[in-house]
């Protein structure tokens, strides 16, 4: 039982490229969210999944799009890399949608753009 | 606009000592307050405190809700440098959006 798991774990890319980041989680869990850390900050939301099929935008959607590909998978995507999303992402999950239930976080993905 | 504010924002303190952290939110329609502790890595869940829960303990570590005053505090007793870590509040209320502080870093020193 590997709980949640992202990848990659570290990423460099420059201004302007595109990447995907991945999660998937083995729990059967519903829900699944994307945050964002920076130095200083609270976790952020970007975007939530409440369950398979359908994706909302959380605090700080802008320059993100993200795929629930099935019940386990749910990815991130940066269409055009900025410095401003120099940051550690987060990938979460939980049972069902801002359940009082807890939500299990993945180890991180650190990205910088250059 | 739902916002959790943490204080202090860092803490050095020694080995044995007490600490308190504190956690003040404004939300609408509250729903629970979650402690989680960041090693470096992904935070790890310690406590979750609803209207029905107001107090938890586990260890050396306590939590408390004053759903009146609109604040929870963590308390953690005869500190070791393994709880050397940030430490996150997070409130979920009425939008549904799990809203995070920016933490408190606790350093313990031998």
């Amino acid at each position: 039982n590997a709980g949640v798991t992202q990848t990659p774990k570290f990423q460099v890319l420059k201004t302007g490229q595109s990447m995907t980041l991945q999660c998937a989680q083995d729990m059967n869990h519903n829900s699944m969210y994307w945050y964002r850390q920076d130095p200083g900050m609270g976790l952020r939301l970007i975007y939530y999944s409440a369950s398979e099929g359908t994706t909302d935008k959380g605090e700080v959607p802008n320059g993100y799009n993200v795929s629930r590909l099935n019940k386990r998978e749910f990815s991130l995507r940066l269409e055009s890399a900025a410095p401003s999303q120099t940051s550690v992402y987060f990938c979460a999950s939980s049972d069902r949608v801002w359940s009082t239930d807890t939500q299990y976080f993945g180890p991180g993905t650190r990205l910088t753009v250059l | 606009e739902d916002k959790v504010v943490q204080s202090p924002l860092s803490l050095v303190v020694h080995e044995g000592d007490t600490v308190t952290l504190n956690c003040s939110y404004e939300v609408t329609n509250f729903r629970s307050l979650l402690w989680y502790k960041q090693e470096k890595k992904a935070p790890t869940f310690l406590f979750m405190l609803t209207s029905s829960g107001i107090e938890k303990k586990s260890g050396r570590l306590s939590s408390i809700l004053d759903k009146k005053e609109l604040f929870s505090i963590l308390n953690i007793t005869a500190t070791q440098t393994g709880d050397s870590a940030v430490y996150l509040c997070a409130h979920q209320g009425g939008s549904e959006k799990l809203v995070f502080g920016k933490g408190t870093k606790l350093t313990v020193n031998p």
